[in-house]
């Protein structure tokens, strides 16, 4: 089956500007997750849908980040404006209703400068 | 909410010896705990996993303890191979749908 994928694979823009990452989900998972990964820490949930509705979006930050998944299969992540420490490579995972294991794609590598 | 400590942050081994991975939880809800591997520039790949329902759990050369009273679990590699070397992430989930909380990481190195 094909996995998750994501676009662009690596982004690189100034601070204050926007910029969005694009996820889709391997067929059939209605379960989508975002995460930032920082460089030398684990992954950290930013975000995560059932279908097109928030389960979860208590550690994304609201005032500049956002998120959606509007027919319920691909979703975007965006920044606007991006600061320095958002640095960080962005992973969409997905899963299958009821299941544990999340696919991850092969993330999204930003950096601000 | 949940908080998971892991270590050691490094750990090189030689060539077929054992490397063990210990990973602490803060919440004793907690009933989930994959273990992923992922290697350098790459995704993170689900490895081993176990339910608090289950003391230990192996495959071929992986396996994994879980002590709910201590609150922590363990990733144990023998045979240690080259291919092995990779950074390994635990985690822990406090029920279905609900959200995984990662370790910082272990990065592993398997000297030939």
């Amino acid at each position: 089956e094909a996995g998750v994928a994501q676009s662009p694979r690596y982004k690189i823009i100034e601070k204050r500007q926007s910029v969005a990452f694009w996820c889709n989900p391997i067929s059939g998972h209605a379960t989508l997750y975002w995460y930032q990964q920082i460089l030398g820490q684990g992954p950290k949930l930013l975000i995560q849908f059932q279908n097109n509705g928030v389960v979860d979006d208590s550690q994304l930050p609201k005032d500049r980040f956002s998120a959606e998944r509007l027919k319920g299969v691909d979703s975007t992540l965006k920044i606007q404006p991006a600061k320095l420490e958002d640095s960080a490579v962005y992973l969409c995972a997905s899963s299958l209703p009821g299941s544990d294991e999340q696919y991850f794609g092969p993330g999204t590598r930003l950096t601000v400068t | 909410g949940e908080n998971v400590e892991q270590h050691p942050s490094t750990l090189s081994v030689q060539e077929g010896d054992s490397a063990v991975i210990k990973c602490t939880y803060s919440d004793s809800a907690s009933n989930y705990f994959p273990w992923y591997k992922q290697e350098l520039g790459k995704r993170p790949q689900l490895i081993i996993d176990i339910r608090s329902n289950v003391g230990e759990k192996k495959d071929q050369r992986i396996a994994v303890t879980l002590n709910k009273t201590a609150k922590h679990f363990s990733l144990h590699i023998t045979e240690t191979q080259p291919e092995d070397s990779a950074v390994y992430f635990c985690a822990a989930r406090v029920a279905a749908g609900n959200k995984l909380t990662f370790g910082g990481g272990t990065r592993v190195l398997v000297k030939p």
